[in-house]
């Protein structure tokens, strides 16, 4: 069965500190796909990554860069000299090839205060 | 840019009662699905509809759940007699080439059942 744990529930740091959101993943699939999701405090999923298993390279955009591992099953995202705008909850998402489903961690909550 | 619509962006209905849920996807998109969210909880999958049937559902998407895509843009959820614990934000996406590519979200839909 398909799983994505997010152990961190909460986050907290200062403006310009960098932050690493965990996200591991459980699939038997070889073929699977890799998501992250923002959601402000208005409510809305903003998608901000797509990643396929086959292609581990690390992606930089801006201040965020994610770090891709099939060793250890992770999909980690940082944020490079966090902002007050950052502050959300982020989810971690996975599906496969067969399925349209996308599969969410429990998301973690991140506040940035200035 | 192209986005996904939801109406109404908050609906109270009473328990028992029936209520549809209103989506215009992004026009190009092959892939419909709508997800819910048990307020601070996960975004959980209900169901994805491609070539007008569905293609997968969860557990959660029972007898008392159906969706329809009554003309060439609308896409629509209906909880046939509502309970309170279907209170949550739902949540309508699209794709355009399903778990391949990613889902945009609309808005959502704040349901309360009294």
């Amino acid at each position: 069965a398909q799983k994505v744990t997010q152990a961190q529930t909460e986050i907290s740091v200062v403006e310009k500190e960098d932050v690493t959101l965990d996200c591991v993943y459980e699939t038997r699939d070889t073929t699977y796909y890799l998501f992250w999701y923002k959601q402000p405090p208005s409510g809305e999923l903003v998608f901000l990554i797509r990643r396929n298993s086959f292609d581990e390279q690390n992606e930089i955009s801006g201040r965020y860069s994610w770090n891709f591992q099939k060793s250890t099953s992770s999909f980690n995202f940082t944020i490079t000299a966090s902002q007050v705008v950052d502050s959300a909850v982020y989810f971690c998402a996975l599906s496969d090839q067969a399925g349209t489903a996308l599969i969410f961690g429990k998301g973690t909550t991140l506040s940035v205060s200035s | 840019e192209p986005e996904v619509t939801q109406t109404p962006s908050h609906q109270v209905t009473q328990m028992g009662q029936e209520v549809i849920l209103r989506c215009v996807p992004i026009s190009n998109h092959l892939y419909f699905y709508w997800y819910r969210q048990i307020l601070g909880q996960k975004v959980e999958f209900l169901v994805s509809f491609y070539n007008n049937e569905i293609s997968e559902k969860s557990e959660i998407f029972d007898d008392q759940f159906s969706v329809e895509r009554p003309d060439g843009s609308n896409f629509t959820l209906k909880i046939r007699s509502t309970k309170l614990e279907d209170s949550a934000m739902y949540f309508c996406a699209s794709s355009g080439q399903g778990a391949r590519t990613e889902a945009f979200f609309g808005q959502g839909t704040r349901l309360t059942v009294v």
